[in-house]
């Protein structure tokens, strides 16, 4: 999984409580990602960032919140989850945003379930 | 309807068979095209990467891009059983990558 970690790697939380996921990454890429994966709609990006402290949203941002304090680490951070976030979440990373080297690596995924 | 679209099948097919998976695409402004393989509860683990149009080969995989018809193609010769697996296209447009996905194909191929 190209040096990228998620943690935790299973979750069940229940409404309206925050969660926190992270993905650490030792490849020292600019780029990280966060996609949420769900049957019928594939991957979907949910927030990005393109250095540290450097974020911008994806299409699926509403009800998340990201952080990036540290080149190898990328949060996201549900503020009050809901049951339509039960979801598996992927991280990736790409070393940079253009030609070959732009290719995105995925991490093992976490997967979360709202109550 | 969606910018990506791939048949979500399932695609059975027999050990030593060619298979062809395919997407198609409405926006013209795709530049990269991508195959991903992802094996149940992994991520996904890029397979094949291609710029523009024409086809490109890695082994028993080949990817084809014909931008003319929004289409692409990935073909596997002499498939085996570890090719079962969910197989994903994505695009780009270029500059800052965003990828589009399509929702994925599972394949399995059975011995």
């Amino acid at each position: 999984d190209a040096g990228i970690t998620q943690s935790p790697r299973h979750k069940v939380t229940e409404t309206g409580t925050p969660v926190t996921l992270r993905c650490h990454q030792t490849e020292n890429h600019r780029y990280m990602y966060w996609y949420r994966q769900d049957p019928g709609h594939g991957l979907r990006l949910i927030h990005y960032s393109y250095g540290v402290k450097d974020t911008d949203k994806g299409e699926v941002s509403d009800g998340y919140s990201v952080s990036r304090s540290k080149t190898e680490d990328f949060l996201l951070t549900l503020e009050s989850a809901t049951s339509s976030q039960t979801s598996v979440y992927f991280c990736a990373i790409s070393e940079s945003a253009g030609g070959r080297t732009d290719t995105q690596y995925f991490g093992p995924g976490t997967r979360l379930t709202v109550l | 309807q969606k910018e990506v679209e791939q048949d979500p099948g399932p695609l059975s097919v027999p050990e030593g068979a060619i298979v062809s998976l395919n997407c198609t695409y409405s926006n013209s402004a795709f530049q990269y095209f991508m195959w991903y393989r992802q094996y149940s509860r992994k991520g996904p683990e890029l397979l094949m990467y291609t710029y523009s149009s024409g086809n490109k080969e890695d082994g028993r995989f080949t990817a084809q891009v014909d931008k003319s018809s929004k289409y692409i193609s990935l073909f596997i010769r002499d498939s085996q059983p570890s090719d079962s697996a969910t197989y994903l296209c994505a695009m780009s447009e270029g500059s800052f990558q965003k990828l589009v996905f399509g929702t994925g194909t599972r394949l399995l191929v059975s011995p």
